[in-house]
């Protein structure tokens, strides 16, 4: 089955350094990659998503960014981290119709 | 662009007690809709799903219900314990490879 490696766990960074969250796909090709975003007490925010390498959609404006540099490989980043970054992202996969989800990361802007 | 809403945010229930959350979406093509929990820190977890062309599924405690000419499902659980205490999330989709909506999630708590 379809797993999803999500790194790191946890993250305290300070408001205007760089972000770079990474998730990997393992048990199957060319999923569909999605990033969330969960703010605490909050619903799950679609950032980005995409359904191929080099493919990015973005579905909220905001200082961050996505890259899909190989086909099981989706990446976060930001230049300058804000406070209102802070929250539980959620790397996602979709293959047909089944969604399966890395651990996720919970990031701390201080 | 589908959109899937969810009410109310929390629910409160005694245990034993029987749990319904709804959900509405507005998309008519989608013909996917599954359920998620997640517990306090860790990643959604699929718990039942149904397609569009059934009206009902079981799964022991859990059901879930679908009414197409309303757009709304619903999530049932019975007999409930507090490990059912979490963050439920519907979602909705319009086929294989497309884009999962969810909605925005419930807090239920089950009282001892």
């Amino acid at each position: 089955s379809q797993t999803i490696h999500q790194w790191p766990a946890t993250l305290v960074q300070p408001v205007g350094s760089p972000l770079s969250l990474e998730c990997t796909v393992e048990g199957t090709s060319n999923p569909n990659l999605y990033w969330y975003r969960q703010a605490a007490g909050r619903g799950l925010q679609l950032l980005f998503y995409s359904v191929g390498i080099g493919q990015i959609s973005s579905e909220v404006p905001q200082n961050l960014s996505a890259s899909r540099p190989q086909d099981r490989q989706f990446i976060l980043s930001s230049k300058k981290l804000l406070l209102s970054d802070s929250g539980f992202y959620l790397c996602g996969g979709l293959v047909n119709t089944e969604a399966f989800f890395g651990q996720g990361t919970r990031l701390t802007v201080v | 662009g589908e959109n899937v809403e969810q009410h109310p945010s929390t629910l409160s229930v005694q245990e034993g007690d029987s749990a319904v959350i709804k959900c509405t979406y507005s998309d008519s093509a989608s013909n996917y809709f599954p359920w998620y929990k997640q517990e306090l820190g860790k990643r959604p977890q699929l718990i039942i799903d149904i397609r569009s062309n059934v009206g009902e599924k079981k799964d022991q405690r859990i059901a879930v219900t679908l009414n197409k000419t309303a757009k709304h499902f619903s999530l049932h659980i019975t007999e409930t314990q507090p490990e059912d205490s979490a963050v439920y999330f519907c979602a909705a989709s319009t086929g294989a490879n497309s884009k999962l909506t969810f909605g925005k999630g419930i807090t239920l708590s089950v009282r001892p």
